[in-house]
C-alpha cells in the first residue's frame, strides 16, 4: 500500500514557464512534508518543506502548496531553468525521529 | 547542511557473500537512517540508527540480514548479508537536520549482485 503517490512519472515543460509536481498521500498521520531532487549517480538534494500547520511555503522560485483536506501537495518551480530537469521525490514525515516515506519520484525535463 | 560521504560508491559482488558500507557525517548528529532505491522504485526505509542504542528496523528488514553499527556521533556502517540478486539496489545514509525534520542524503553506494 503506497502511502505517498506521485502518479505522474514524467513531466515535460518549456524553459521560462512554470513546473507543476504533485504529490497524494494517504497517512493522515504525516506531518511534514518534504520535496528533493536527484540526479543520476547521487543522492537526493533537499529542496523545500512544508509542516501540516501551514498551507504555503515559499524559497526562491520553489513554492509548495499543501491542501490537507485533499491530503495534495504540489511543488511549483517559477520559472523553471534547464539545471530543473532530475527525478522530483516527494516524501512526508511523521515528525520526529520518524524516517521517511518517499513517492515513486516524478522525472521533470525542461526543453529549451 | 551536513557533508556525507560513503564507501563504495559502487561495488559489484557476488551472491552470498556480505558487503558493509560506510557513511561519514562531517558533524555530530543524533539521528542517522539508512534506506534503499531498487531499480525504477523510491527510496524505501531500511532502519533508523541512533549513538548507544539498536537499530531500530523497519516491517520486511532485519537485522539479520542488515546489521547496523553506529560506534559513535559521525559514523554508521550498514552491512548487506548473505547477498543475492534481489539485493542489487543504491544504498544511501541520511542524517537529521535540527531544522524542520528535514533529512540530508549521502551520494549512495550502487551496489549489484551476481
Amino acid at each position: 500500500d503506497q502511502q505517498v503517490k506521485q502518479n505522474s512519472p514524467s513531466l515535460s515543460v518549456q524553459e521560462g514557464r512554470i513546473s507543476i509536481l504533485n504529490c497524494d498521500y494517504t497517512n493522515s498521520m504525516f506531518d511534514y512534508f518534504l520535496w528533493y531532487k536527484k540526479y543520476p549517480a547521487e543522492g537526493p538534494t533537499f529542496l523545500i518543506s512544508i509542516s501540516s500547520i501551514k498551507d504555503k511555503n515559499e524559497d526562491g522560485r520553489f513554492t509548495v502548496f499543501l491542501n490537507k483536506s485533499a491530503k495534495h501537495l504540489s511543488l511549483h518551480i517559477v520559472p523553471s531553468q534547464p539545471g530543473d530537469s532530475a527525478v522530483y521525490f516527494c516524501a512526508a514525515s511523521g515528525g520526529g525521529a520518524d524516517g521517511l516515506t518517499f513517492g515513486k519520484g516524478t522525472h521533470l525535463i525542461i526543453q529549451p | 547542511s551536513a557533508v556525507i560521504s560513503q564507501k563504495p560508491s559502487r561495488d559489484i559482488c557476488q551472491r552470498g557473500t556480505s558487503l558493509t558500507i560506510q557513511c561519514q557525517v562531517d558533524s555530530q548528529v543524533t539521528m542517522m537512517f539508512w534506506y534503499r532505491q531498487q531499480p525504477g522504485q523510491s527510496l524505501t526505509l531500511i532502519a533508523t540508527a541512533n549513538q548507544g542504542s539498536e537499530a531500530t528496523y523497519e516491517s520486511g528488514f532485519v537485522i539479520d540480514k542488515f546489521p547496523i553499527s553506529r560506534p559513535n556521533l559521525t559514523f554508521s556502517t550498514l552491512t548487506v548479508s548473505n547477498m543475492s540478486p534481489e539485493d542489487s539496489s543504491i544504498y544511501l545514509c541520511s542524517v537529521l537536520s535540527g531544522m524542520d525534520h528535514e533529512q540530508f542524503f549521502g551520494p549512495g553506494t550502487r551496489l549489484t549482485v551476481l
